[in-house]
């Protein structure tokens, strides 16, 4: 298997635009979790998915950001309007299971709002 | 929630001594604790995990112990080498899994 793939691995943006990032997990893995990455706060989990559902999304930092899993391989991160706080690297990662279960992460997506 | 609290931020040792890394955890429920390696430019990748039924995992050169009256525990790297150089994070899983603030690894030569 490929392992978790992300795309874009770079984006850069002006403050004010929508920014979409996404992520393919590995195949048969149930869970889909995304990631912000930063110097300050470390690796906040943002949402998790299991079977395509959103379960947890209460790290979402606010309305801006939002997230959808149409299916089993595919999922979306977007933020809009994106502000220059939002710069950090972003990261997928998938599991077979929640409780106990290895993580595994994506290269990341590293975004900066300018 | 759930916090973790990681020491040291960074940690510099030379090729062939051990390094220490060390976590501490607030909700007693956590039974899972991994410990992750994030090299420059890539995604965390789990490297050692110990539950909350053992006091101590090894593999090879890398040790695991948990205390859970303390509420902490550790990772212990043995006989660095220069490929051990990344940023280490431990996490402790109640629902999910909250994540230390890293440490950087540096080993040399």
């Amino acid at each position: 298997d490929a392992g978790v793939i992300q795309s874009p691995r770079h984006e850069v943006t002006e403050m004010g635009q929508e920014v979409t990032l996404r992520c393919k997990p590995i195949s048969g893995h149930d869970y889909l979790f995304w990631y912000r990455q930063t110097m300050m706060r470390g690796l906040e989990l943002l949402i998790y998915f299991n079977n395509n559902v959103p379960i947890d999304d209460s790290g979402m930092p606010e309305d801006r950001f939002s997230a959808k899993m149409p299916n089993a391989s595919f999922s979306t991160l977007k933020i809009q309007p994106s502000e220059p706080r939002d710069s950090a690297v972003y990261f997928c990662a998938s599991s077979t299971g929640l409780a106990g279960y290895e993580q595994y992460f994506g290269p990341g997506t590293r975004l900066t709002v300018t | 929630g759930e916090n973790v609290e990681q020491h040291p931020s960074t940690l510099s040792v030379q090729e062939g001594d051990s390094a220490v890394i060390k976590c501490t955890y607030s909700d007693s429920a956590s039974n899972y604790f991994p410990w992750y390696k994030q090299e420059l430019g890539k995604g965390p990748q789990l490297i050692i995990d110990i539950r909350s039924n053992v006091g101590e995992k090894k593999d090879q050169r890398i040790a695991v112990t948990l205390n859970k009256t303390a509420k902490h525990f550790s990772l212990h790297i043995t006989e660095t080498q220069p490929e051990d150089s990344a940023v280490y994070f431990c996490a402790a899983r109640w629902s999910t899994l909250t994540f230390g603030k890293g440490t950087m690894l540096l080993v040399s030569p």
